[in-house]
């Protein structure tokens, strides 16, 4: 399959187990936040956002936590299954330009039976 | 759902070639954009465009044109390929209000 970015971080995780992904933002006063899953071959799939006057955001499987204090963001998946091996990005909304989003390099996801 | 479309996902060309690839979002975007992804690189603007006849200056412009002459469809255009164009493409688009951006399926773009 094709490789969205060599040498990245991975994370290998058991069927059925949780999985977190984290990720560490540039800007302090960035607002909002959007993680995106990334198959071999597809364009980035938008999962969860959340903005910053937000601790966390829950959706089917998945929560995101995001901790100002420290600029970290969280993806965290319940249950994991083979479906979720993908590249996870995290991205930004900087406040000097609300039409940029920043990316982060991606997390690699391996789930193992 | 929102549906981004790219015209290729495999793309093969010489070195000096022109190239356009087209996306077509069906949500009645205004803002559409355009990616490169590199490994080890992540995702960098190319080019978007608020509206109709309307474009901005991404990342790195340098090498690409864009057209948009219709709201759902977003060209990107290599008028003379290089092999350090040699990437992944991607279309996204969103509304205006809307921080979330929807991406098409990608084209990767070799230049030999």
């Amino acid at each position: 399959g094709e490789s969205v970015g060599l040498h990245l971080p991975t994370l290998s995780v058991q069927e059925g187990d949780n999985s977190i992904i984290n990720c560490a933002y540039s800007n302090s006063a960035s607002d909002y936040f959007i993680w995106y899953k990334q198959e071999s071959g597809k364009g980035p799939q938008f999962i969860i956002d959340i903005r910053s006057n937000m601790d966390k955001r829950q959706g089917q499987r998945v929560t995101v936590l995001l901790n100002k204090t420290v600029k970290h963001l969280s993806l965290q998946i319940a249950a994991t299954q083979p479906g979720d091996s993908a590249v996870y990005f995290c991205a930004e909304i900087p406040p000097y330009n609300t039409d940029k989003l920043i990316f982060g390099t991606g997390t690699r996801l391996q789930v193992f039976p | 759902d929102v549906k981004v479309t790219q015209s290729s996902r495999y793309l093969v060309k010489r070195t000096g070639e022109k190239v356009f690839l087209e996306c077509v979002q069906d949500m009645d975007h205004e803002n559409m954009f355009w990616y490169r992804q590199d490994p080890g690189l992540g995702l960098r603007l190319i080019y978007f465009s608020y509206d109709v006849k309307m474009k901005e200056k991404g990342d790195i412009p340098e090498g690409y044109s864009v057209s948009r002459e219709k709201k759902e469809r977003f060209s990107l255009i290599l008028e003379s390929t290089s092999t350090n164009q040699t990437s992944m493409y991607l279309c996204a688009s969103r509304t205006p209000g809307s921080d979330t951006q929807y991406f098409g399926p990608g084209t990767r773009l070799t230049v030999l």
